[in-house]
């Protein structure tokens, strides 16, 4: 069956480290991937998307994600979070007609 | 302009009255989208319109409508909803119906 996983319902980093937010999909060809943000009350942003090509692919706001065909993973970087990154994070994939989100990420950064 | 604007922000309705969303683009995307989101949950696809023609229903209830009256607008029309339908409605718009691009900040919906 096709879906999308997202294995983290909560992480928590402190200001200026690191981030990595993990997510793995499950289907028989390489669908179009998909990183979302949502602050509370708000709509869905487009972080940065994946085709085809360079599996390292470039975001908004400094994110990058890096597709990984041998492991079925699309997951989300940033070197150095900000308080303002603090926000719920949607994995997604799309084929054929068919959208699947992953349940989400809510990511809290401590000061 | 590269937005998606959605009216209302909020909106209270009965459960014998009939609304309608409404969502507006003028990105000249020609595939528009609704999603439900309910409260700590992903999206959850409604209806695909694909240059102004329903691509894709996903199974949802004869209570909602939707309508694409031309390129740049899409409604959700409402009508004897439930409870168990209050949500976040999103709407969002792409180039073409590859399911990504711009959403707009949704219309907060409860039904009593």
């Amino acid at each position: 069956a096709q879906s999308v996983t997202q294995p983290d319902i909560h992480i928590t980093v402190s200001e200026g480290a690191s981030l990595e937010l993990r997510c793995n999909y499950s289907y028989g060809a390489t669908p179009y991937l998909f990183w979302y943000v949502q602050s509370p009350g708000q709509g869905l942003q487009l972080l940065l998307k994946y085709f085809s090509g360079d599996t390292l692919v470039q975001g908004i706001k400094g994110f990058e994600a890096e597709f990984k065909r041998s492991q079925s993973s699309f997951n989300l970087r940033k070197p150095s979070v900000h308080w303002s990154d603090a926000a719920e994070y949607f994995c997604a994939f799309y084929n054929n007609n068919d959208m699947r989100f992953g349940a989400g990420t809510r990511l809290t950064v401590k000061p | 302009d590269t937005e998606v604007t959605q009216t209302p922000k909020h909106l209270v309705m009965g459960m014998t009255n009939k609304k309608s969303l409404k969502c507006e683009q003028h990105m000249g995307h020609r595939a528009m989208y609704w999603y439900k989101q309910k409260a700590k949950k992903p999206p959850e696809l409604m209806f695909v319109y694909s240059y102004e023609k329903l691509s894709i229903n996903e199974s949802v209830p004869s209570r909602f409508s939707p309508e694409c009256p031309n390129s740049s607008l899409l409604n959700l029309h409402l009508h004897a909803l439930q409870p168990e339908d209050s949500a976040l409605y999103l709407c969002a718009s792409s180039q073409d119906p590859t399911a990504w691009g711009t959403f707009g900040s949704g219309t907060r919906l409860t039904v009593v």
